[in-house]
Order: C-alpha cells, then structure tokens, then sequence
C-alpha cells in the first residue's frame, strides 16, 4: 500500500516558473521525505522534514508540512529544464514496524 | 566515497526462473534495503538487512529472499519468477538500521530492470 499521495500526478510548467508539489497522507509520521527519479533511474533525496517543523529550505526547495492537515508541498523555484524527473514523497510512520512507504510520485516537465 | 552499485543493470528472464540481483551499499552504511518499483508507480519496500539478518519486510511471498555480507554488501533472490515480477529493483544504503526499517535518508542504487517473458 502507498501511504503518501501526490497531487498533481504531471505537472508542465515553463523554465523560469514556480513549480509546486503537494503530498497528502494518512497515518501519523516521525518525517516526510522528498525524492526525485530521473528517467527510471535510482532515486536522489532532495529533503527530509520531522514531524515537529513546518518549513525547510534547501538551495531552490522549500519544504512545508501540516501535520494537521496531513499534507506537505515541495516548491522548486526558478525551474530549469534540468528539474524535468519524477517526484515522490516518502512518509516515515510513527511506531512499531515504522518504514518509509513511498507515493505514486509526479512527472514534472520544465519545457525550455 | 563510493555510492551504490547495483548488478546487472538490465536483465530478461522466463517465468517460473529465478533471479539474483547484487547491490554494494555506500561506504561506511551497514544497512540495506531493497525495494520494488513497477512501471509508473512508487518503491514498494521488499525487506531491508542490518549486519547481516533481516529486520523489516513488506509485504512480499517468501519467494523473495536475500542475504547481506560481512562487508555490507547484499544480495536479493526472486524464485518462481511471475509476469508481475517483471519491475525496477532499488538498492538502497543507509546509516543506523538497527530498530527496524530505516526511516531516515536513503542513497539509492541505479536499480537493476527485470524483464520476465
């Protein structure tokens, strides 16, 4: 089962603009992890936010959680046609057995 | 430092064969996880390995199986391959896996595609 759902499953967006990702999920976490896959590749972690923050930054990535409403956004600004990949949010579950259960991810193009 | 290597990069097998997928994990990481990630969707968790004994398993058939060596290093076994096996394995290395699956950062491998005719 994937606990974390993405929101939009594609985006498409200009070089230059703003591009953001939403994550929604369902159980309680102890963090939320952001990935990117370019092409079928391995995956490359972007950031981490623990329960208990509610922003992080990272060079051109801001972070947001809510652990209120369940849900996290990554924004990538100024895009560059290099940030064409898939997006996936990793949740951490609170608890006995606790793994990281990835979403579905987005497929964000940035058209040059 | 070295990162994740995953061997082979790109295989084909028939149903009912089986597989052995190798994974070296990044230098200093002690734990190992292995994941499954059919076309279009996210990682799915197969197990993960911690100083060589398993610790935390999704929800995988035993067909799946796999060992971890003294220097770290890990193998994934597939017996009985299915149609719907055919799938990107992840390699997967981390810090600290000692109380159960890893919930912090993973580094991940390439993968290797499973082809299953």
């Amino acid at each position: 089962s994937q606990q974390g759902e993405e929101d939009p499953q594609a985006l498409s967006i200009q070089e230059g603009e703003n591009a953001t990702m939403n994550c929604s999920y369902k159980t309680s976490i102890n963090n939320l992890q952001w990935y990117r896959q370019n092409s079928g590749r391995g995956l490359v972690h972007l950031i981490l936010i623990r329960s208990n923050e509610r922003e992080k930054h990272s060079g051109r990535l801001r972070v947001t959680l809510d652990t209120s409403k369940k849900s996290s956004s990554l924004l990538i600004t100024a895009s560059r046609a290099a940030d064409t990949a898939s997006y996936f949010c990793a949740t951490a579950s609170t608890g006995a057995n606790s793994k990281l259960t990835f979403g579905k991810g987005i497929t964000l193009s940035v058209r040059p | 430092e070295t990162g994740v290597t995953q061997s082979p990069t790109h295989l084909i097998k028939t149903r009912g064969q089986q597989v052995t997928l190798r994974c070296s994990s990044q230098s200093g990481h002690n734990t190992v996880s292995w994941y499954q990630q059919a076309l279009g969707q996210g990682p799915q968790f197969i197990f993960q390995y911690y100083r060589e004994e398993e610790n935390g398993r999704g929800n995988f058939p035993p067909r799946f199986s796999g060992l971890q060596f003294p220097n770290y290093s890990s193998e994934l076994n597939v017996n009985a391959l299915e149609l719907d096996d055919s799938a990107l394995y992840l390699c997967a290395s981390s810090l600290g896996g000692g109380w159960g699956p890893s919930t912090g950062e993973l580094f991940f491998g390439e993968g290797s595609r499973l082809t299953v005719l």
